[in-house]
């Protein structure tokens, strides 16, 4: 089974750019989340998703919009990419909201903004 | 300010030999912990849990003790093997959060041969 995958694997990019970042998953999860890791950090929340047209903020939203037209897919985008926005991605989904669910993460893609 | 903190960034032990990560939390709302297991240029994997309602819960060479009084808990792995040698990250939710989870900074474990 494909699981959770994210694509691309890795991004260079300028700064002003805009880029999506995509993330598909193959288990009909109900939620889905985005985390960026900067070098040395932990995972920090940027938006998650508890269904289909259902999205909300994380702990770190600013310059970054997500949508959710489809559960299978959580895309991220950065409407004008900055240099702090340099950093490994991770999607990640979830079967139910509930706090006992494990995520279940994706590969990562790391961006690079010049 | 950080709410999940593991203050080691990196642990060293032989191979056959207990590891321990702690793991110290400031939220006296989490009540679900969770351990994940992260190798190189790949995603975290789900490893081990512990509710609130436990002090104590084990799965193979992995367990994990909670002390809600000091709100600590760590993971032992016994015996360590060199394939365990990867960042273990803590992550605590509430029962309020919808299934989000607030991370720690991550322990980077090398197992010696």
């Amino acid at each position: 089974d494909a699981g959770i995958t994210q694509s691309p694997r890795y991004k260079i990019t300028e700064t002003g750019r805009q880029v999506t970042l995509m993330c598909h998953q193959t288990w009909s999860h109900s939620y889905m989340f985005w985390y960026r890791q900067d070098l040395g950090h932990g995972l920090r929340l940027i938006y998650y998703s508890a269904a289909a047209d259902i999205t909300d903020k994380g702990e770190v939203p600013d310059g970054y919009v997500v949508s959710r037209s489809k559960t299978e897919n959580f895309p991220l985008t950065l409407e004008s990419a900055t240099r702090s926005q340099t950093s490994v991605y991770f999607c990640a989904s979830s079967e139910s909201g509930h706090r006992n669910q494990p995520q279940h993460f994706g590969d990562g893609t790391r961006l690079s903004i010049l | 300010d950080q709410q999940v903190k593991q203050n080691s960034p990196s642990l060293s032990v032989q191979e056959g030999r207990i590891s321990i990560l702690n793991c110290d939390y400031t939220n006296s709302m989490f009540d679900y912990f969770l351990w994940y297991k992260k190798y190189p240029a790949e995603g975290p994997t789900f490893l081990i849990s512990i509710s609130s309602i436990k002090d104590k819960n084990e799965d193979g060479r992995f367990t994990v003790f909670l002390n809600k009084s000091a709100k600590h808990l760590s993971l032992h792995i016994v015996p360590s093997q060199p394939g365990d040698s990867a960042v273990y990250f803590c992550a605590a939710s509430a029962g309020t959060n919808a299934g989000k989870s607030t991370f720690g900074d991550g322990t980077t474990l090398t197992v010696k041969p």
